[in-house]
């Protein structure tokens, strides 16, 4: 079945340590992104990439980063220098001709708890 | 980015109620799109609207895309248990681009038995 894939679902982390999220599509997808939600507040997009190896910043980049060898895969690294880590970590993908109207497709997300 | 204004936050009903929630935008948006997320989930895509005055269905839940373009209504009727989740309404402005989605607070619907 197509979909989205992250991994791992909950991850704890120390605090100083860096942590790398999964996503992975085989929905052939061209756009993907990453959001992050906290209690009670809406979606924020941390970094979204429209084509294999190029990635630009969201609202909310600084202590992330990202990179996208593959159209099938964009992983999130949560640097020690992001100051706030313990949130709720979702990917999305969208279709080229959709890109610009939202229309998005979500993995079931990751928890990160910070120790 | 801009601000969404989802209301109500939450809303404790009964079976078989039926619920209004909306969302009000001090931009003009192109398009409208309603969002549902189960617990430790992520967000699944109900109904996108992109015509101003525009009314859509999809089985029990309806959307209408505002006349002025700044707002949104989804309501749902005879609610039942798996109507439970967050709903969020998200707008994409006129011109933007893959970033230019903007996402409500969400609002919490608990169906009590």
């Amino acid at each position: 079945d197509g979909g989205i894939t992250q991994s791992p679902k909950y991850l704890f982390r120390k605090e100083g340590q860096n942590v790398t999220l999964s996503c992975e599509q085989n929905l052939n997808h061209d756009a993907m992104y990453w959001y992050r939600q906290d209690p009670g507040q809406g979606l924020r997009l941390i970094y979204y990439s429209q084509i294999v190896n190029d990635f630009q910043k969201g609202d909310i980049a600084e202590g992330y980063s990202v990179s996208r060898e593959k159209k099938e895969s964009f992983p999130l690294t949560v640097t020690s220098a992001q100051k706030n880590p313990t949130a709720f970590y979702l990917c999305a993908s969208s279709i080229k001709r959709r890109m610009n109207t939202g229309e998005l497709f979500f993995g079931e997300g990751s928890r990160l708890t910070v120790l | 980015g801009q601000q969404l204004n989802q209301s109500p936050q939450s809303m404790f009903i009964q079976e078989g109620e039926d619920v209004s929630m909306n969302c009000t935008s001090s931009s003009i948006f192109n398009t409208w799109l309603w969002y549902k997320q189960d617990p430790g989930e992520g967000p699944v895509l109900l109904i996108a609207l992109y015509k101003a005055g525009e009314l859509t269905s999809n089985g029990r839940l309806t959307a209408q895309f505002g006349i002025t373009r700044k707002d949104s209504f989804l309501n749902i009727s005879a609610s039942i248990p798996s109507d439970v989740g967050i709903y969020f309404c998200a707008g994409q402005e006129s011109g933007g681009g893959a970033d230019g989605l903007t996402f409500g607070k969400g609002t919490h619907l608990i169906i009590q038995p």
